[in-house]
């Protein structure tokens, strides 16, 4: 069992729908939660950074952490075709040392 | 103005060979990490350099070998190519103080081994 997983997809929404998209992880040590957005053929760049339980909101994105059940969200309100692309989560507990999940492959629908 | 950039971005070679790739940010980070992600785009970090010391060394084989010759460049360095070596190798860079620090990726080499 890989430490945080992710269901890899294809999930697939028509334009402005709500998406959500999640993490489950294994480690309870984990404090520190990111998500990352990886067009194709490019590196991931950051999106979110959480620490420790809770929400946090940045425009149409929004993180949730609830760290009771392991579970790590990514909500995206109206969401345009250029959100289209694979969204990984990342943990860590300490250091710079980040677990990735296998990420989850977004496809929004003009 | 690049932040994090890779070179090559496309490596196509013969098992057997020995290449090299090179990363530099101009971010002013003094950590930098090499990533590989596979096939299933698994991100599994390989090594971490904090100021030109090796401070993160996964399992990997080692002929490959990781080298900074100062914080803005990170190099990876692979003997004897296998097939199995067939990937994407992303680098990374942060600050390492102040708690967990996001990390900031370049856009990768794609490894291909005939």
């Amino acid at each position: 069992q890989k430490e945080v997983e992710q269901d890899p997809g294809p999930l697939s929404v028509p334009e402005g729908a709500i998406v959500s998209l999640n993490c489950t992880y294994s480690n309870s040590a984990f404090q520190y939660f990111m998500w990352y957005r990886q067009y194709s053929r490019k590196g991931p760049e950051l999106l979110m950074y959480t620490y420790s339980s809770g929400n946090k909101e940045d425009g149409r994105f929004t993180a949730q952490v609830d760290k009771s059940s392991k579970y790590i969200s990514l909500f995206i309100r109206d969401s345009q075709p250029s959100d289209s692309a694979t969204y990984l989560c990342a943990t860590s507990n300490a250091g710079n040392m980040l677990t990735f999940g296998g990420g989850t492959r977004l496809m929004v629908k003009p | 103005d690049t932040a994090v950039s890779q070179t090559p971005k496309y490596l196509v070679t013969q098992m057997g060979n020995d290449k090299s790739i090179k990363c530099e940010q101009n971010l002013g980070h003094d950590t930098m990490y090499w990533y590989k992600q596979d096939s299933k785009k698994f991100l599994k970090i390989m090594f971490s350099y904090n100021n030109k010391e090796l401070i993160i060394n996964e399992t990997v084989p080692n002929r490959f070998s990781p080298k900074s010759p100062d914080k803005a460049h990170l190099n990876l360095h692979i003997n004897s190519l296998e097939l199995g070596d067939s990937a994407v190798y992303f680098c990374a860079s942060s600050h390492s103080s102040g708690g967990v620090q996001p990390q900031h990726f370049g856009d990768g080499t794609r490894l291909s081994i005939l």
